[in-house]
């Protein structure tokens, strides 16, 4: 399964755009990036994915670069409430009667503050 | 209804006791997840329910127990738990098992004593 690696923490202005990054430099042609996020004492939240196209959904822009070896999760105007450890996940190859296995790395914490 | 709802909030559990963990979904899901998540931690898989049938054990320990009684429900049987089997115990549901948009509930936050 392909690894990533993400800062442990970053701060943002309220208002800014917050922009993750993310590692995954052995990812494979057939694998996903999927972004979640969890919010103090709450459950994980699923924000966006993209395979190698530039995905823009309600919530967030995914920036995935050409060689699709690093993405960029790209909170457009950040709020106190987009505090969060935001995951980024690389989706291993779908395994019949595998199910839909997500393996969560360490995150990076962003910090809104005012 | 996009809720994933688990109960209890918290628990509280002696080692020799006896307890179950539930989790509901009625967005007609046909996969549903176990994780749990240590403090300061990443969630980690435990189970995985696929059209009610158990489809990925992550080599759990067999004082962790699940149940899938219909494709709404979940639970997680608990016996003779360790202190260190303290954490908080995330339920998910997916439309099915080849979707990896996961929607999580809240939690039970669990301590062992």
């Amino acid at each position: 399964d392909a690894k990533t690696t993400q800062p442990p923490s970053m701060d943002c202005a309220e208002g800014r755009a917050a922009n993750l990054p993310c590692n995954h430099s052995t990812i494979s042609g057939n694998e996903y990036v999927y972004w979640y996020r969890q919010i103090h004492s709450q459950g994980p939240q699923y924000i966006i994915h993209g395979l190698k196209n530039n995905e823009t959904n309600e919530m967030a822009s995914l920036i995935i670069t050409e060689d699709r070896k690093s993405s960029t999760l790209i909170l457009p105007h950040a709020t106190l409430r987009d505090t969060a450890v935001y995951y980024c996940i690389v989706r291993p190859p779908f395994i019949y009667n595998q199910g839909g296995k997500l393996i969560f790395g360490q995150g990076t914490e962003l910090s809104v503050k005012p | 209804d996009t809720e994933v709802t688990q109960t209890p909030k918290h628990l509280v559990m002696g080692m020799t006791n006896k307890k179950s963990l539930k989790c509901e979904q009625h967005m007609g899901h046909r996969a549903m997840y176990w994780y749990k998540q240590k403090a300061k931690k990443p969630p980690e898989l435990m189970f995985v329910y696929s059209y009610e049938k158990l489809s990925i054990n992550e080599s759990v320990p067999s004082r962790f127990s699940p149940e899938c009684p219909n494709s709404s429900l979940l639970n997680l049987h608990l016996h003779a738990l360790q202190p260190e089997d303290s954490a908080l115990y995330l339920c998910a549901s997916s439309q099915e098992d080849r979707s990896y948009e996961q929607y999580f509930g809240p939690g039970t936050r669990l301590t062992v004593t």
